[in-house]
């Protein structure tokens, strides 16, 4: 079974600042897939990347997945309150549509 | 506005009681998962079905659980009996197949006592 390693796993900073959490896994990725978790709420899907090497950006975040597709990191610019929350990465089984999930980076911006 | 919707939100019980949790996923997904998010085990994926007819019931324990979709608005997860290890937030998604979106219910959160 992949295991899929988040880092760090507690990250409390201040607003404003930047940050990057990351996702390894201990072979390759099929297809990732990142997830932001708020409290009593449901994972919500951010983004999905595919191919070795893609960057892909939304709004201040930007997503890269490791050009062997073994890694992928989430960075995040001018952090605001509205990202707190808890991240998880999860690969993406194309064929069966089967997530496994990472160990997850629990995020809190300080206002 | 479409979301899935789970009943009950929380649910507190004794060891040995039957619990049930229900789910309606999103109009017109034909795919619907069951997972079960701890601190210590992190969210995983217990059973998913497509179409109503159980794909994958892997990583749930065959003893006491069981998962079903009586029609197309409704999927169920019950656990007879419930021990305290069972304690966890259970989430329903469901999706399109083939789409590689997962739609997540806001959980039911329960705790054997």
């Amino acid at each position: 079974t992949q295991l899929l390693e988040q880092s760090p796993q507690f990250l409390s900073i201040q607003e404003g600042e930047n940050l990057t959490v990351y996702c390894n896994s201990s072979s390759v990725f099929s297809s990732l897939q990142w997830y932001r978790q708020e409290p009593g709420e449901g994972p919500v899907l951010l983004v999905t990347v595919v191919t070795g090497g893609e960057v892909k950006k939304l709004k201040r975040l930007t997503f890269q997945f490791g050009d062997a597709r073994k890694d992928s990191s989430l960075h995040i610019t001018a952090a605001q309150p509205g990202d707190t929350g808890l991240y998880l990465c999860a690969e993406l089984f194309f064929g069966n549509e089967k997530l496994t999930f990472g160990t997850g980076t629990r995020l809190t911006i300080i206002p | 506005d479409a979301r899935v919707t789970q009943t009950p939100r929380h649910k507190v019980t004794e060891m040995g009681q039957e619990v049930t949790m229900r789910c309606q996923p999103i109009l017109g997904h034909n795919t619907v998962f069951w997972y079960r998010q701890t601190m210590m085990q992190g969210l995983e994926l217990l059973a998913y079905f497509r179409n109503r007819a159980p794909l994958d019931d892997s990583g749930m324990p065959k003893d006491r659980f069981s998962a079903e979709m009586p029609d197309a608005t409704l999927a169920t997860l019950k656990i007879q009996p419930s021990e305290p290890r069972d304690s966890a937030v259970y989430f329903c998604a469901s999706g399109l197949a083939r789409l590689n979106e997962q739609f997540f219910g806001p959980g039911t959160r329960l705790t054997v006592l």
